[in-house]
């Protein structure tokens, strides 16, 4: 079974400039979230998905947004990009068939903010 | 509020010896699943081992096995018969019942030949 796809792998943008990455998750997992990785901060969550609602936020302001699609593909979009934004941006899917169900990650998108 | 502390910012180890990776977690949810994670240099975090707070046993998964302890609050990782190839980065994590991982700020390992 293929795993957890994001594309692109890697993205160069400048301040104020807008991006979108894309998470393709393992077949049958219903489950989409995402977080972000930076040497500050850690891994810190930012949402999830699931059957196209989503069903928690973390604490992003509001140029950080998200969506899901009824083949449970996620895309994530960052608005007016700001250097802090620069980080590794991991996608995690999920079956979910119980709350604590196990999250398998794909290999990231990393974010440069020049 | 829910935490994960992990107290080992980077540890040694001599090829094929077993290392302990120290994990105590915080959270008032009942119900809640801790996990470890590996993530090497490349970036791609990869699924080691499972324990849910209901379960009686510590889980074993190949070389990974959890010790886990309940009224410690604790879940450190064990890896026998360490590898070269364990080098990483280790996180320790918690799932309860709000769908999101909380994650430690990691362990480096770093297997010696």
């Amino acid at each position: 079974k293929a795993g957890v796809t994001q594309t692109p792998r890697y993205l160069i943008k400048t301040r104020g400039q807008q991006v979108t990455l894309s998470c393709s998750p393992i077949s049958g997992h219903r489950s989409v979230s995402w977080y972000q990785q930076t040497p500050g901060q850690g891994l810190q969550f930012l949402f999830e998905y699931f059957s196209e609602t989503q069903r928690n936020k973390g604490n992003f302001p509001g140029r950080f947004s998200g969506r899901q699609f009824s083949n449970s593909r996620s895309e994530m979009n960052v608005s007016t990009l700001e250097l802090g934004d620069s980080a590794l941006y991991l996608c995690a899917s999920s079956l979910r068939a119980i709350s604590t169900d196990t999250q398998y990650f794909g290999p990231g998108t990393r974010l440069t903010v020049l | 509020a829910q935490k994960i502390t992990q107290t080992q910012p980077g540890m040694f180890v001599q090829e094929k010896e077993a290392v302990t990776l120290d994990c105590t977690y915080d959270t008032s949810d009942p119900s809640y699943g801790l996990f470890w994670y590996k993530q090497p240099s490349s970036g791609e975090m990869i699924f080691l081992i499972y324990q849910g707070s209901y379960d009686q046993q510590n889980a074993t998964e190949g070389r990974y096995s959890l010790n886990f302890q309940k009224a410690r609050k604790s879940a450190n990782l064990v890896i026998s018969a360490s590898q070269l190839g364990d080098s990483a980065m280790y996180f320790c994590a918690m799932e309860d019942s709000s769908y999101k991982l909380i994650f430690g700020s990691g362990t480096r390992l770093l297997v010696r030949p």
